[in-house]
């Protein structure tokens, strides 16, 4: 089993549409997760972070944590075609960070 | 100026050869990472290090070597280049605490 792990996609949703991508991990001692956003040969630019269970929300985005099932989503709303990228899902474990193979959404005009 | 720095950003080098891949950084951050990025295979982690005289090896350290020659210093040698270490390279920092990793503009590596 993988650590983390999320659907490759692609992900397509009409412009101003929610987004919702979703990533599973295996460590229930996890403590720390993140989302990345990587534009098509950019490096990983971090986009929200959430440490307990709930959602969080910043500006467009809200990251939802569920410890007892172990999963997070990140959702984005109002999609715009500049969101369009591959999004990558971050598990804390033991001091580092396992990235999950991440989900490219593309945002239709 | 980015906080985080790569050189080169762009290498082709040929099997056998040594290469060096050298990151800096501005952030004050202890904490530095390298990864390597291969399509479908996501990130995975080479090396990292938590403050100078610390070294430890990650996920795929086979074929690499680091160096941290200073808190904003860290570099990564790949001793005899193989066309499998073709992949696109990032360094990254961490403050510790809960996790937070910056990341470099990348390296892409292409070995011959």
């Amino acid at each position: 089993q993988k650590e983390v792990e999320q659907n490759s996609g692609p992900l397509s949703v009409p412009e101003g549409a929610i987004a919702s991508l979703n990533c599973t991990y295996s460590d229930r001692g996890s403590q720390s997760f993140f989302w990345y956003r990587q534009y098509s040969g950019k490096s990983p630019e971090l986009i929200m972070s959430i440490y307990s269970n709930g959602d969080k929300e910043d500006g467009r985005f809200t990251a939802q944590l569920n410890k007892a099932s172990q999963y997070v989503s990140l959702l984005i709303r109002d999609s715009q075609p500049s969101d369009s990228a591959t999004y990558l899902c971050a598990v804390e474990r033991a001091n580092n960070l396992f990235f999950g193979t991440g989900t490219r959404l593309t945002v239709i005009p | 100026d980015a906080d985080v720095t790569q050189t080169p950003r762009n290498r082709i080098t040929k099997t056998g050869k040594r290469i060096m891949l050298e990151c800096s950084q501005t952030k004050g951050h202890d904490r530095m990472y390298w990864y390597r990025q291969d399509p479908g295979l996501g990130l995975r982690l080479i090396y990292y290090s938590f403050d100078v005289k610390d070294i430890n090896k990650g996920e795929i350290s086979d074929g690499y070597s680091v160096s941290r020659q200073a808190q904003a210093k860290f570099s990564l040698s790949l001793e005899s280049a193989i066309p499998n270490q073709t992949a696109l390279y990032f360094c990254a920092t961490s403050a510790g605490g809960q996790g937070e990793q910056y990341f470099g503009p990348g390296t892409r590596l292409t070995v011959t």
